[in-house]
């Protein structure tokens, strides 16, 4: 069995911070999708990683896959209210039909 | 981009009761279905697989006389929760998977479900 754990669980921050949610995993994964959830609506595809090392941004969010594989990270600068919500890591294996481990949520509140 | 929807959006049903929940795809042929529950604050916990015209394969703990599930169409997916208990409550979304060029899955915008 596949395993992410996902840190931190929970962040409450200031408006204009800056932050980093990481996601590790013993196993390698074939690619890494991040998704956003709000309360009472379902998850919402952010970005998909799929190469060791890559390097994505989604203007002031920064996804990284690590170089092996096994981990990835979200940075957001200058956070904001609106980024308010449940930040899930899922990987894939392509092997097991990209069926998605989930990581266990970093719930963040950015505060104005 | 592809569209999964789901319905209710929320259900409010007497102990005892039975409730289905329904998962579409819309703009594509979903040869795969997921089905997740969620509790308040916590992440998404796979409760069964299942592929169009064969029956599903439920993950471990997970009742499948008490979760029924139905994936009769490329396009639908239903979810049944048999005697629902205050247990029971919780927001459940189902995830939904194409064919070769539709590789990840999209969910829809999940049910919840409170038993009294």
């Amino acid at each position: 069995t596949q395993l992410l754990e996902q840190s931190p669980q929970f962040l409450s921050i200031q408006e204009g911070e800056n932050l980093t949610v990481y996601c590790n995993s013993s196993s390698v994964f074939s690619s890494l999708q991040w998704y956003r959830q709000e309360p009472g609506e379902g998850p919402v595809l952010l970005v998909t990683v799929v190469t060791g090392g890559e390097v994505k941004k989604l203007k002031r969010l920064t996804f990284q896959f690590g170089d092996a594989r096994k981990d990835s990270s979200l940075h957001i600068t200058a956070a904001q209210p609106g980024d308010t919500g449940l930040y899930l890591c899922a990987g894939a294996n392509h092997n097991a039909g990209n069926m998605l481990t989930f990581g266990g949520g970093t719930r963040l509140m950015v505060k104005p | 981009g592809a569209v999964v929807s789901q319905h209710p959006s929320w259900v409010i049903c007497k102990s005892g009761t039975s409730v289905k929940i329904e998962c579409r795809s819309l703009d594509f042929q979903a040869t795969t279905m997921f089905w997740y529950r969620q509790f308040p604050k916590q992440s998404l916990m796979l409760m069964a697989t299942s592929n169009e015209g064969s029956k599903a394969t439920y993950e471990q703990g997970v009742e499948k006389d008490k979760f029924l599930i139905n994936h009769a169409s490329l396009t639908l997916s239903t979810l049944t929760v048999t005697s629902a208990h205050p247990e029971d409550s919780s927001f459940y979304i189902c995830s939904a998977r194409g064919r070769q060029g539709r590789v990840f899955p999209f969910f829809g915008q999940g049910t919840r479900l409170t038993v009294v």
